[in-house]
């Protein structure tokens, strides 16, 4: 049982490059989760999916892009990829439920934009 | 607006001390989800406690305890006789259902924990 895998663990980017931050799960939760962890900032919401088909935006969802074509994946898209981008990437699953709402994340994606 | 705050950015205790991290959320939703992660040096996230908002029991797990408040919409973390191991980013996180229950998380404790 994989769990969350986030692909790549470390990244370089030159600036304007595009690429994707690839996430998969395989504990068919519908709920997804895209964060970004900059130091002194906790972790901030990018987007969120509530099931295949269905994303929306959190609190810094510019130059980011997803989509939700099955269950299992939920990539992160970066256009034209900028310094301010540089940071660590987390994606998550939750487990909903009145007893057992839990979060699983990846083990995150090193991303450095020069 | 701030959901989540964790007025503590930094802690330094030495060793066998009592520690205790604040957490203060904001929500209208009446079911919402609170949660303690622990974020070692290594990077990743280590599930502590989730707590639901229609239990306000509070929970203890060894050195750790969690003090659940509606009343003053905080959860608070302690941390009983301190191990250097304890050294970590604390973040507590709120989850709500309007928002895909996605995690909103305080900017973090960082505790320190010397010998």
């Amino acid at each position: 049982n994989a769990g969350v895998t986030q692909t790549p663990k470390f990244q370089v980017l030159k600036t304007g490059q595009s690429m994707t931050l690839q996430c998969a799960q395989d504990m068919n939760h519908e709920y997804m989760s895209w964060y970004r962890q900059d130091p002194g900032m906790g972790l901030r919401l990018i987007h969120y999916s509530v099931g295949a088909g269905i994303t929306d935006q959190g609190e810094v969802p510019n130059g980011y892009n997803v989509s939700r074509s099955t269950t299992e994946d939920f990539p992160l898209r970066l256009l034209s990829a900028a310094p301010s981008q540089t940071s660590v990437y987390f994606c998550a699953t939750i487990r909903s439920g009145a007893e057992n709402t839990e979060a699983f994340f990846g083990q995150g994606t090193r991303l450095t934009v020069v | 607006a701030q959901k989540v705050t964790q007025a503590q950015t930094e802690i330094s205790v030495v060793e066998k001390e009592d520690v205790t991290l604040d957490c203060v959320y904001e929500t209208r939703d009446t079911t919402y989800y609170l949660f303690w992660y622990k974020q070692p040096p290594s990077g990743e996230l280590v599930f502590l406690i989730r707590r639901n908002s229609f239990d306000e029991q509070n929970e203890i797990s060894g050195r750790y305890s969690w003090n659940f408040q509606k009343s003053t919409s905080s959860f608070n973390f302690t941390i009983t006789a301190s191990q250097v191991v304890d050294s970590a980013v604390y973040f507590c996180a709120l989850s709500e259902e309007n928002s895909g229950y996605a995690l909103n998380f305080g900017k973090g404790t960082s505790l320190l924990v010397t010998p």
